[in-house]
């Protein structure tokens, strides 16, 4: 069965710093991940996706990740938190059919 | 740029009432979703509905959900008798493919049910 794993349930980070939410996803085929970010009262904007090619994909807000075959995972990254960012992000696999699964959310707070 | 709407944004009500959450989707997708997060846990997938119909469900839609299409704008839940363990984070979502093309799902802000 398929299933999302995000070890990580609260970060903290400084504003200015790097950051990197794991993901690992348990599929048999080729997946189609992606990276939700939640803001308080809002809903779930997506912030990119991989469905094929490049495994480095870049999205919204100037986060990118990776998708690594071999280690089942599709890390997100930014290389300089702001503020705003602080917020809850969801890793999420495309299924057989047309349902999402998502991991349980990494909660990210900014210190200033 | 378009989006999903969600009414209302907080719905409370008593055990046993029936209650039905709104949604338009963006006009031009085709499939509908309703997905639920039970507070501090997983988003949930409930149920897909495409060409007016079921798509797909998952066993948390019991006989006590269905969804309907009554117009060409709007996509509903209603619940028939809600439980306490019905209190989640309802959202709903849209896309303009489905099944494991580009499916790419807009969500909207949600709607908070609170069952006393």
């Amino acid at each position: 069965a398929q299933s999302v794993t995000q070890p990580d349930i609260h970060i903290t980070v400084s504003e200015g710093a790097s950051l990197e939410l794991r993901c690992n996803y348990s599929y048999g085929a080729t997946p189609y991940l992606f990276w939700y970010v939640q803001s308080p009262g809002q809903g779930l904007q997506l912030l990119l996706k991989y469905f094929s090619g490049d495994t480095l994909v870049q999205g919204i807000k100037g986060f990118e990740a990776e998708f690594k075959r071999s280690q089942s995972s599709f890390n997100l990254r930014k290389p300089s938190v702001h503020w705003s960012d602080a917020a809850e992000y969801f890793c999420a696999v495309g299924a057989d059919t047309d349902k999402l699964i998502f991991g349980t959310g990494t909660r990210l707070q900014v210190f200033p | 740029e378009p989006e999903v709407t969600q009414t209302p944004s907080h719905q409370v009500t008593q055990m046993g009432q029936e209650v039905i959450l709104r949604c338009v989707p963006i006009s031009n997708h085709l499939y509908f979703y309703w997905y639920r997060q039970i507070l501090g846990q997983k988003v949930e997938f409930l149920v897909s509905f495409y060409n007016n119909e079921i798509s797909e469900k998952s066993e948390i839609f019991d006989d006590q959900f269905s969804v309907e299409r009554p117009d060409g704008s709007n996509f509903t839940l209603k619940i028939r008798s809600t439980k306490l363990e019905d209190s989640a984070m309802y959202f709903c979502a849209s896309s303009f493919m489905g099944g494991r093309s580009n499916n790419e799902q807009f969500f909207g802000p949600g709607t908070r049910l609170t069952v006393l």
